[in-house]
């Protein structure tokens, strides 16, 4: 098994909303990862877990709080977003943190309102 | 600083065409790692191949290669008789390993259409 499954795939929520996104791999991946996509540009790095641990956080507002239950799941809780946090948003995982080749799921795709 | 530039924003290309994707990066680092990406509609994103700093030999993986230059800064791909189903959205990548610690700094992407 080869994927990272992301859910749900489509999301639209109101600004007073809380939400959670899901994802979740069975590669044996000891780091995941949480990118935002605006569209036309490139995925933007949010959150890095290593070893369930949170490594990265590139000084995402709190209204995203990411959650890594165990080693196969990772989470990132919604609340009170704006219209501006609109787009795609992408799981990733890899082999180990550090240059590895990443594997992505297919994004789930956010509409606030 | 370290930065990609894909000066390609569009290329439309007819079938059986070959094209080439732009790709020059900027690093201090003496060690670093390219990647290419491709990002169909579907929207997840396809790891095509990682290079690092002291490989500089070029690859060749069915109807892909890969032109890396040290000298140039560059890192092209050139996709060989197109297909439709190679349209997509391309991204390069690099990555420093003392610096960013796994963290991708990708070019804008290059869309390309490949028409039947």
């Amino acid at each position: 098994d080869t994927e990272v499954t992301q859910t749900p795939k489509h999301l639209v929520m109101g600004m007073t909303n809380k939400k959670s996104l899901k994802c979740e791999q069975h590669m044996g991946h000891r780091a995941m990862y949480w990118y935002k996509q605006k569209a036309k540009k490139p995925p933007e790095l949010m959150f890095v877990y290593s070893y369930e641990k949170l490594s990265i956080n590139e000084s995402v507002p709190s209204r995203f709080s990411p959650e890594c239950p165990n080693s196969s799941l990772l989470n990132l809780h919604l609340h009170a977003l704006q219209p501006e946090d609109s787009a795609l948003y992408l799981c990733a995982s890899s082999q180990e943190f550090g240059v590895e080749k990443l594997f992505f799921g297919s994004g789930t795709q956010l509409s606030v309102l | 600083a370290q930065k990609v530039t894909q000066a390609q924003t569009e290329i439309s290309v007819v079938e059986k065409e070959d094209v080439t994707l732009d790709c020059v990066y900027e690093t201090r680092d003496t060690t670093y790692y390219l990647f290419w990406y491709k990002q169909p509609p579907s929207g997840e994103l396809v790891f095509l191949i990682r290079r690092n700093s002291f490989d500089e030999q070029n690859e060749i993986s069915g109807r892909y290669s890969w032109n890396f230059q040290k000298s140039t800064s560059s890192f092209n791909f050139t996709i060989t008789a197109s297909q439709v189903v190679d349209s997509a959205v391309y991204f390069c990548a690099l990555s420093e390993e003392g610096g960013s610690q796994g963290n991708l700094i990708f070019g804008k992407g290059t869309k390309l259409s490949v028409k039947p």
